[in-house]
């Protein structure tokens, strides 16, 4: 079945510091890919969309400053979060679906634990 | 925007017992899904079911969209079964909108 695969799976940092996760489609290839981010004890948020080839769609409150993606092939996905706070440290969780389309389920990576201290 | 709520919030169950999950929308959706969060995170795809019903192993799923829900039942429940249960409702764009989740406890 499809994989994703998602790195770090884990990563303290300082704050000010920025941090970089990848997201990669292991066995197919996909246009889009979403990032997520789960705080303890709730669910899980969109925070964007990322569409390989052109810029990601943000949704509403996400600041696009902050949180860099770039979707260079059709396999990758990097969510960059810049100049990290306590406040951001958040559980992020990348899923993708296959070229093929709207017929098929989204497949999601192991998740990213960010620990800002 | 679309809204998922999911019942119960928490559920707690003796190993060998069998239960049933809601999740209910309010608008309609391109696809529904079903998955189990384990303690490390990991979101495991359960079933893709925009409607009708599925089943695997001891988890089968129905989806009435017309009505607006979804139900994930759960047979002969086990401890690994214990996590989050989470429905999310698929909207244009393949944007997914999450429900608050099921937190399941089976106790040996």
């Amino acid at each position: 079945g499809a994989v994703v695969s998602q790195h770090p799976s884990r990563v303290i940092c300082k704050s000010g510091t920025s941090v970089k996760i990848e997201c990669r489609s292991l066995d197919f290839q996909a246009t889009t890919m979403f990032w997520y981010r789960q705080f303890p004890k709730q669910s899980l948020m969109l925070m964007a969309t990322s569409n390989e080839g052109s810029k990601a769609t943000y949704e509403q409150g996400v600041e696009k400053d902050k949180f860099l993606i770039n979707h260079a092939s059709l396999t990758l996905s990097t969510l960059t979060v810049t100049s990290a706070h306590p406040e951001d440290s958040s559980f992020y969780i990348c899923s993708a679906r296959g070229v093929q389309g709207g017929d098929s389920p989204l497949h999601f990576g192991n998740g990213t634990r960010l620990t800002v201290t | 925007g679309i809204q998922v709520e999911q019942s119960p919030p928490d559920l707690i169950l003796q190993e060998g017992a069998n239960s049933t999950l809601r999740c209910n929308f309010s608008d309609s959706v391109n696809n529904l899904q079903w998955f189990h969060q384990n303690p490390w995170g990991q979101l495991i795809n359960l079933f893709y079911i925009p409607s009708g019903t599925k089943q695997n192993g001891r988890l089968s799923a129905t989806t009435v969209a017309t009505e607006r829900y979804s139900l994930l039942y759960i047979s002969s429940s086990q401890t690994t079964d214990s996590g989050v249960y989470f429905c999310a409702a698929e909207t244009s764009g393949s944007r997914l909108t999450f429900g608050e989740g099921t937190q399941l406890t089976v106790n040996p």
